[in-house]
């Protein structure tokens, strides 16, 4: 059974800060890793996704990384503002679809 | 490009109600995915279809909970009888192809029952 953790669960870093937000898995027969946003009260937002055959991805100030053999994909972001303040979820796609319980992120100015 | 459609986007009910959400996928996409997110958890997949098929539904309390896509477009979730656990985000999200393409989520509907 897929197991996903995030970490840290909260994080709270001055504006300016380089970032790095874990997930691990246990099942790696993963077809594809997708990292979303999720505001207070609003939908998710899909911010990246990896095909398990790609090693990372980028978009604007956001890259992930993927190692399959190992369970873990890696978020980072450079030089976080305060818009970047949000719970940040990863989703290992099998099977069965779960997530993880998320990092809470807040960037102060 | 229209994202997905949710509605409504509260409801409140009393518990042994009975409730509907409705979901509009993004046009063209085969997958639509029911959600169920409790306060300061990640999302619970409830029910996933292809087209009009269902590919997943595990973890639906199918005592409770039946959901239907009918013409492999819209979908609606019902709860009958609500009970108070049910109190919740219902998420709905769609994608061109599982497990290969992009998931897309609508707002949610949030749902207290007391």
């Amino acid at each position: 059974k897929q197991e996903v953790t995030q970490i840290p669960a909260a994080l709270s870093v001055p504006e300016g800060e380089n970032l790095v937000l874990n997930c691990s898995f246990t099942d790696s027969a993963i077809y594809n890793l997708q990292w979303f946003r999720q505001d207070p009260g609003k939908g998710l937002t899909s911010l990246l996704l990896i095909q398990s055959s790609q090693r990372e991805q980028t978009s604007g100030r956001l890259n992930a990384s993927l190692d399959k053999s190992s369970g873990r994909s890696t978020l980072y972001i450079a030089a976080s503002q305060p818009g970047d303040s949000a719970t940040y979820l990863c989703q290992p796609n099998t099977d069965k679809l779960i997530f993880g319980t998320g990092t809470r992120l807040q960037v102060f100015p | 490009e229209a994202g997905v459609a949710q509605s409504p986007r509260y409801k409140i009910i009393e518990k042994r109600q009975s409730v509907a959400f409705w979901c509009n996928p993004i046009s063209g996409h085969a997958t639509l995915y029911w959600y169920q997110q409790i306060l300061g958890q990640g999302p619970k997949l409830l029910i996933q279809f292809q087209n009009n098929g269902v590919v997943d539904d595990s973890q639906l309390p199918k005592d409770r909970f039946s959901a239907e896509r009918l013409k492999g477009v819209d979908s609606t979730l019902k709860i009958q009888p609500a009970k108070l656990e049910d109190s919740a985000v219902y998420l709905c999200a769609s994608s061109l192809v599982a497990g290969v393409d992009e998931q897309f989520f609508g707002p949610g509907t949030r749902l207290t029952v007391l």
